[in-house]
């Protein structure tokens, strides 16, 4: 399979502890996107990259979160000090040039649910 | 910035009816139009898209229109079937970012 590949699949924490989810796009995309989705409302955009670099970054975003693509292929979120709200699906996304004007290809996400 | 507004945030239709939703856009210089399909505890997908060289596009039963001088464009779904049920979202493109989309039900 080629296609985007999230890891885990689901993750259960504490409140406080910190998680990191994984995320390795299709291998030839350029582009790399994190999304959070909560039920009933549709993909929040949180921060890409183009290659290695992270060009945008949700203004919405809490300095609780970082990403990572150190080396232009699979990247890395991590949510520190873990919060009841933070409880979502969180996507990846991934395209082959700019999104501007070419297709997202999602993975299947990891649900993270802080207790 | 600028963004996209889609209508309706709901719609349920008659197994074999058509279904329609719309987006409008305010940014001239927009030129990709993608639509999203996500069904219940799935992933979005892209289901079709439409470049701004383009008035139309089908693909079996699912068609995209685009109005350039209006600057809206549409999801047409011919003969809807119970599997079309799920949320379509027509995104920003430019920006990556997603409104909530319309719930789509269609009744047997």
């Amino acid at each position: 399979d080629t296609g985007v590949s999230q890891d885990p699949r689901h993750k259960i924490t504490k409140r406080g502890q910190n998680v990191t989810f994984r995320c390795d796009p299709i291998s030839e995309h350029n582009r790399l996107y994190w999304y959070r989705q909560t039920l009933g409302q549709g993909p929040e955009f949180l921060t890409y990259f183009q290659n290695e670099a992270q060009l945008e970054k949700s203004r919405l975003l809490s300095d609780r979160f970082s990403a990572e693509r150190p080396k232009g292929s699979f990247s890395t979120l991590e949510i520190q000090r873990t919060e009841q709200g933070d409880s979502a699906m969180y996507l990846c996304a991934s395209s082959l040039g700019q999104a501007v004007n070419s297709p997202l290809h999602f993975g299947n996400g990891t649900r993270l649910t802080v207790t | 910035g600028e963004n996209v507004e889609q209508h309706p945030s709901t719609l349920s239709v008659q197994e074999g009816d058509s279904a329609v939703i719309k987006c409008t856009y305010s940014d001239s210089a927009s030129n990709y139009f993608p639509w999203y399909k996500q069904e219940l505890g799935k992933r979005p997908q892209l289901i079709i898209d439409i470049r701004s060289n383009v008035g139309e596009k089908k693909d079996q039963r699912i068609a995209v229109t685009l109005n350039k001088t209006a600057k809206h464009f549409s999801l047409h779904i011919t003969e809807t079937q119970p599997e079309d049920s799920a949320v379509y979202f027509c995104p920003n493109a430019g920006k990556s970012t997603f409104g909530d989309g319309t719930t789509l039900t269609v009744k047997p």
